[in-house]
């Protein structure tokens, strides 16, 4: 099984800092066949179910704002939130799917000071 | 609008049954490979099943292949999880989605399944 190892467990920022959260996970997540990394990033705010914020590692899902970026490949993956805001107070979770089972990265609680 | 909508969780007894049922819409989903996720209060996701298009692949981790089975009804917009032998480890929110990992990806808001006597 591909173990995806995230860090920090949590972070607590001002409004207008930029955090960033990594995932790094125990195999390449990376295709030879068509150079994807298999690697998702989701966004969970309080009482509500996961939101997909990035897929691919990089490609950022329609709607969600462009503070939120992903980056990495092979291993080594970070999500990258730029000008936090408030409404950005969520569990951060990476996903990876380039093979059974798949398997999330343990989470980053973001707190908003 | 995609809307996915689990029913069917509840109490149940350690080593009874449940069936979960999510009825998708908004989009085709004939054409799109489900999966449910679970979440155990306080806790982070666990991928628990997978399903193809067609129904004729399906996918599950160590914890819970040979408990669980998860089918679906392309004619009636909706995957199913049949949830045997239950135990207190299966306690958790049950999440329904649709490609969960890829554009367009998008997840239920979940169902409370509490395996407790």
């Amino acid at each position: 099984d591909i173990v995806m190892t995230q860090s920090p467990f949590s972070l607590a920022v001002s409004e207008g800092e930029m955090v960033t959260i990594n995932c790094k996970s125990s195999q390449s997540l990376l295709s030879s066949g068509n150079q994807k990394n298999y690697l998702a990033w989701y966004q969970q705010k309080p009482g509500q179910s996961p939101k997909l914020l990035i897929y691919y590692a990089s490609t950022r899902q329609s709607g969600v704002p462009d503070r939120f970026i992903g980056s990495g490949s092979g291993t080594d993956f970070t999500l990258t939130i730029s000008d936090v805001q408030a409404e950005d107070l969520a569990d951060y979770y990476c996903l990876q799917h380039y093979s059974s089972p798949l398997t999330f990265g343990s989470g980053t609680k973001l707190e908003i000071k | 609008e995609v809307q996915l909508v689990e029913t069917g969780g509840g109490l149940v007894q350690p080593g009874r049954s449940l069936k979960l049922s999510c009825v998708a819409s908004g989009f085709t989903f004939s054409s799109y490979w489900m999966y449910w996720i679970r979440q155990a209060p306080g806790k982070g996701l666990e991928w628990v099943s997978s399903i193809n298009t067609d129904g004729g692949s399906t996918y599950y981790p160590d914890s819970v292949k040979g408990r669980f089975t998860i089918s679906r009804d392309n004619a009636e917009n909706t995957v199913y999880l049949q949830m045997n032998s239950l135990r207190s480890e299966d306690t958790a929110t049950y999440y329904c989605a649709k490609d969960p990992a890829i554009r367009g990806g998008y997840w239920g808001q979940g169902v409370m399944v509490t395996v407790s006597s």
